[in-house]
């Protein structure tokens, strides 16, 4: 069964500062993809990354970086200089395959992050 | 500009009643799934659908039930079996096989029972 780990429930910092964001994953499929997703207060989730299984590279969005390691299953999300508006729930998501699960994901429990001024 | 339209934003409900929950999509997709979320919780799979007229529980159907008359629309009815209906309802929908493209959500639906 696949499973997504987040073990920050809650993480709380003040502005400018730089804040990393768990995610540790299990999967027995060799092709799978993983996501990070942003819910802000309104409720609505927004895609952030895809990444695929085999595509180790590092990648570097504006403030956002995304840090996957299969050797340890982890693909670890930074803010650099957090802002307040980046005060949000988190979710990391894995990719199911199979006749049955078609294109399922795997949720995490997300992250609540608080971005004080 | 395709998207995911949920409706209504805040639903009231009256202990014993049943209640549908709207989701209309235009982004040609052929799955389609409902959450739902408690205050401080992850997201929770009631029910999914990945081809018209069909469709399979999720980790929690009880209590719920959907359907999948066409592929742009997958209603979720809130029955008065289900006991602590009061929670966010997330509805989404995404492409087939690979690769996967991920979901795009709705903006919700946030159910109180009164």
């Amino acid at each position: 069964a696949q499973k997504v780990t987040q073990a920050q429930t809650e993480i709380s910092v003040v502005e400018k500062e730089d804040v990393t964001l768990d995610c540790v994953y299990e999967t027995r499929d060799t092709t799978y993809y993983l996501f990070w997703y942003k819910q802000p207060p309104s409720g609505e989730l927004v895609f952030l990354i895809r990444r695929n299984s085999f595509d180790e590279q590092n990648e570097i969005s504006g403030r956002y970086s995304w840090n996957f390691q299969k050797s340890t299953s982890s693909f670890n999300f930074t803010i650099t200089a957090s802002q307040v508006v980046d005060s949000a729930v988190y979710f990391c998501a894995l990719s199911e395959t199979g006749e049955t699960s078609g294109s399922r994901l795997t949720f995490g429990e997300g992250t609540q992050l608080t971005v004080n001024p | 500009d395709g998207g995911i339209t949920q409706s209504p934003k805040y639903l009231f409900r009256k202990e014993g009643q049943n209640v549908t929950l709207s989701c209309e999509q235009n982004l040609n997709h052929d799955a389609m799934y409902w959450y739902r979320q408690d205050p401080g919780q992850g997201l929770r799979l009631i029910y999914y659908s990945q081809i018209v007229n069909d469709f399979q529980k999720g980790d929690i159907a009880e209590g719920y039930s959907v359907s999948r008359e066409k592929k742009e629309s997958f209603p979720l009815t809130v029955t008065s079996a289900q006991k602590n209906p009061t929670a966010f309802y997330l509805c989404a929908s995404s492409l087939t096989g690979t690769p996967n493209y991920g979901y795009t959500f709705g903006s919700g639906t946030r159910l109180t029972v009164v």
